[in-house]
């Protein structure tokens, strides 16, 4: 059974930009959530999507956006892309009414 | 709101050393418990887990047993090999309403030395 994946795995952008990272979940699992990992911050929960629908939010600006799709694959997009973005970007999928979550290897974004 | 706290890092031994790392949790009702590991440049990936009060999780010689007096939830190893060299997080599901989120200790960088 294949994992979570995360597409690319590396990217580099310059402040301003806009930026749109990719997950698949595993087959199945209809709950992906996304979080944000940094040094100084560790790591924080951004959105949870099901059934195309956002379900649940954390604490972020607005410039940090997502969507899901029928096939349960989700995007998340930021915006206006500021240097204290540069983060690891892990996405997360779960069954549905399960709290265990399957991260997949992450996208690190370098924002320049 | 819910938090976790795991020990201060980070841990260093020798191999074939006993390890632990605390972990104590605030959260009203009842919430999952998770011992994520991460090694460098990769994902999380889930080492361990436990979904009510006094059940105990284990994995590859790792063992945590959720403590609902004490709200603890510490990782323990009888014997740590150089491959066990990761950062370890303590995390939280509250489920209910707080679809899809998990709550994460700072992380403990453990290093074993042959």
């Amino acid at each position: 059974k294949a994992g979570v994946t995360q597409t690319p795995r590396y990217l580099i952008k310059t402040r301003g930009q806009q930026v749109t990272l990719s997950c698949s979940p595993i087959s199945g699992h209809r709950s992906v959530s996304w979080y944000q990992q940094t040094p100084g911050q560790g790591l924080q929960f951004l959105f949870e999507y099901f059934s195309e629908t956002q379900r649940n939010k954390g604490n972020f600006p607005g410039r940090f956006s997502g969507r899901q799709f029928s096939n349960s694959r989700s995007e998340m997009n930021v915006s206006t892309l500021e240097l204290g973005d540069s983060a690891l970007y892990l996405c997360a999928s779960s069954l549905e009414g399960s709290t265990e979550a399957f991260f997949g290897q992450g996208t690190r974004l370098t924002v320049v | 709101g819910d938090s976790v706290t795991q020990m201060e890092g980070p841990v260093t031994l020798s191999e074939e050393a006993f390890l632990t790392i605390n972990c104590t949790y605030t959260a009203t009702g009842y919430p999952s418990l998770f011992w994520y590991v991460q090694y460098p440049g990769e994902g999380l990936q889930l080492l361990l887990k436990a979904t009510k009060a006094d059940d105990k999780g284990s994995n590859k010689g790792f063992e945590a047993t959720y403590r609902k007096e004490t709200t603890s939830f510490h990782l323990e190893k009888g014997s740590v090999q150089v491959s066990d060299s990761a950062v370890y997080f303590c995390a939280l599901g509250a489920g209910g309403t707080s679809y899809g989120k998990l709550t994460f200790g700072q992380g403990t960088i453990l290093t074993v030395h042959p």
